[in-house]
């Protein structure tokens, strides 16, 4: 069975300043995607970036990157120059093959920037 | 562009009442559709899926139901509500190519009184 992983509760980042938040996953399944999504206050969820378990480099998206690590069934979100709006829940999700794209959720990190 | 629209924003229902949510997609067509559920401080459990008018799969047993009465309309339903079913529910959906990324609805605040 597919399993999403976020082992950090809460983080704080200073402005500008750049963060990784965690996520490892685990599927038997060779064919998947890795999605980070967030939530602001308001409670809509933002799709920030999409990884493929084929994909040979590490996807990017202005200030988000995803550092991906097959072996280690890791995909973390990076976020460079944090901002006091990048202030929200993050949550790390995962498809697959045969899924019709249902996604399954970590449990998510609530990241604070601080000025 | 495609948009979703999920209404209404917030629900305040009485123990035993009905209950419909209501999610329409603008600008696909054919889109796989799914209803979600977040607790308070929890990452979101798929309800429902469907890839067609008509076809509906449960993820779990719940006390709600869901439809698609038309290809782009997505209903979540239930004829009696349970304080357990309090929470905050999306909508969302997706193109049918496989591992592409899905899309939200603005919500719904679920609270059973």
């Amino acid at each position: 069975a597919q399993k999403i992983t976020q082992t950090q509760p809460g983080m704080f980042v200073q402005e500008k300043e750049a963060v990784t938040l965690d996520c490892t996953y685990d599927t038997s399944d060779p064919s998947y995607g890795l999605f980070w999504y967030k939530q602001p206050s308001s409670g809509e969820m933002i799709f920030l970036i999409y990884q493929g378990s084929y994909d040979q480099q590490n996807a990017t998206e202005g200030r988000y990157s995803l550092n991906f690590q097959k072996a280690r069934k890791s995909a973390n979100l990076v976020i460079s120059a944090s901002q006091l709006g990048d202030s929200a829940m993050y949550f790390c999700a995962m498809s697959f093959s045969g899924g019709y794209n249902k996604l399954i959720f970590g449990a998510g990190t609530r990241l604070a920037v601080h000025p | 562009s495609q948009t979703i629209h999920q209404w209404p924003a917030t629900l305040v229902q009485p123990v035993g009442s009905p209950l419909s949510l209501e999610c329409t997609v603008e600008g696909t067509s054919n889109p796989n559709l799914y209803w979600y559920r977040q607790a308070a401080g929890r990452g979101l459990q798929l309800l429902f899926y469907s890839v067609g008018i008509g076809q509906i799969s449960s993820e779990v047993p719940q006390n709600l139901s869901a439809s698609r009465p038309q290809d782009r309309q997505f209903i979540l339903s239930s004829k009696k509500l349970l304080l357990s079913d309090s929470g905050f529910y999306l909508c969302a959906w997706s193109g049918v190519t496989m591992n592409t990324e899905a899309f939200f609805g603005q919500g719904t605040r679920l609270t059973v009184v």
